[in-house]
């Protein structure tokens, strides 16, 4: 099987800017998570999406939101970028089991100028 | 909320020899997973090992392998002859049974692991 994938792979951006990552799970997963990765704060956790609806989520502003569509690929998007938000972005995917492993994917690596 | 702390941000091995990285938990659950990731400088999360909580047992992949305390809230991972291929930041990770604290998995710090030929 195909492993979890990530688009872009890099993206820059300035502040008060939007963006909008990407993330297909692995095949036949209905769950995926985000989490967001600095220096400074290590791995956070942002959401999850488990069949289309959010059934967790992180401690992060409003500006941080995220949606899952039928095929289980999700997008999240951020509203106006601060360089705080300067981060990888790494995406996760399990069948959505209690018991599940989460796989990760490579990760967007998102630069705020 | 549960807390995961590695206290080692930095460990070195020689080729061939064992290294141990330790990892403690803080939390009032009886039902959880524990994880260790490895993430080398491509940045792509690697599954190393994981542990039920419920297993007194503890887990083992070829090289890899955990001492589990649940009683002291330890879960240290032992890498037996260690590659250059090893080398890489680890994280131990935790995450909740309990279907009502989701699924969400923390991390500690991590722990930077340098190879030495």
């Amino acid at each position: 099987k195909a492993g979890v994938t990530q688009t872009p792979r890099y993206l820059i951006k300035t502040r008060g800017q939007q963006v909008t990552l990407s993330c297909s799970p692995i095949s036949g997963h209905r769950s995926v998570s985000w989490y967001q990765q600095t220096p400074g704060q290590g791995l956070q956790f942002l959401f999850e999406y488990f069949s289309e609806t959010q059934r967790n989520k992180g401690n992060f502003p409003g500006r941080f939101s995220g949606r899952q569509f039928s095929n289980s690929r999700s997008e999240m998007n951020v509203s106006t970028l601060e360089l705080g938000d300067s981060a990888l972005y790494l995406c996760a995917s399990t069948q959505g089991l209690a018991t599940d492993t989460q796989y990760f994917g490579p990760g967007t690596r998102l630069t705020v100028l | 909320a549960q807390t995961v702390t590695q206290s080692q941000p930095e460990m070195s091995v020689q080729e061939a020899e064992t290294v141990t990285l330790s990892c403690t938990y803080d939390t009032s659950e009886s039902d959880y997973y524990l994880f260790w990731y490895k993430q080398p400088p491509s940045r792509q999360m690697i599954l190393v090992i994981r542990q039920e909580a419920y297993k007194q047992q503890n887990a083992t992949e070829n090289r890899f392998s955990v001492n589990f305390q649940k009683a002291a809230k330890s879960f240290s991972l032992k890498i037996s002859d260690s590659q250059l291929g090893d080398a890489a930041m680890y994280f131990c990770a935790y995450r909740s049974a309990n279907s009502n604290s989701g699924y969400a998995l923390n991390f500690g710090k991590g722990t930077s692991l340098l190879v030495t030929p």
